[in-house]
């Protein structure tokens, strides 16, 4: 049963573009989402979170839309660069097991010249 | 600052075997949470363990099971090792067990990447 669900294996956007990742859960008691970055041959990095109290959250180029009514999040990047080019995983939680992440199977987003 | 830090990071066994795998967390974290990533999936929870006892755990048998140290380093063992145990294995070091904030932000080591032949 994949609470956690990224449709989308792989994304190619060009240099200074906008990048936008989805990512939708089935969970309803799921309510801290987080994405994370990974590149090949190291572990995931932290990224960008967002409670569901709230809808949006921004950090620099990132930000994280949530809707919950839809069960659905995004994350855009604005723009894009080609260092972003990585695996993106898009992580939940509920509160009282916080540690206990579930992950989606990752897009792969390919930053083009 | 050192991260979080997995040895070996590459290993071979073989069926039936029994394999342990090591993780030290980032500097000032005490609990730390090991997942499995199959071959073109996210990561999977196994389990979790702070203050040295096991606090959650996934959908994993019980031939996999792990220790907690009282310097926070942990170690994951799995027994009769299955060709479906082949997968790159990850951990995960945070501050708290995060059953009263959310915001527990896990940092991940590189990995240990298993093969079972």
């Amino acid at each position: 049963d994949q609470q956690v669900k990224q449709n989308s294996p792989s994304l190619s956007v060009q240099e200074g573009r906008i990048s936008i990742l989805n990512c939708d859960y089935t969970n309803s008691m799921f309510d801290y989402f987080l994405w994370y970055k990974k590149y090949p041959a190291e572990g995931p990095t932290f990224l960008i979170s967002i409670s569901s109290i709230k809808d949006k959250n921004e950090d620099g180029r990132f930000t994280v839309f949530l809707n919950k009514s839809a069960k659905h999040l995004s994350l855009h990047i604005v723009p894009s660069q080609p260092g972003d080019s990585a695996v993106y995983f898009c992580a939940a939680s509920r509160t009282g097991t916080a540690s206990k992440l579930t992950f989606g199977t990752g897009t792969r987003l390919q930053v083009t010249l | 600052d050192a991260g979080v830090t997995q040895s070996p990071t590459h290993l071979i066994k073989t069926r039936g075997q029994q394999v342990t795998l090591r993780c030290s967390p980032k500097s000032g974290h005490d609990t730390v949470s090991w997942y499995q990533q199959a071959l073109g999936q996210g990561p999977q929870f196994i389990f979790q363990y702070y203050e040295e006892e096991e606090r959650q755990r996934g959908n994993f048998p019980d031939r996999f099971s792990g220790h907690q140290f009282p310097n926070y380093s942990s170690e994951l063992n799995v027994n009769a090792l299955l060709l479906g145990d082949s997968a790159l294995y990850l951990c995960a070091s945070s501050l708290g067990d995060g059953w009263s904030n959310p915001k527990n932000i896990q940092y991940f080591g590189a990995g240990t990447r298993l093969s079972v032949l």
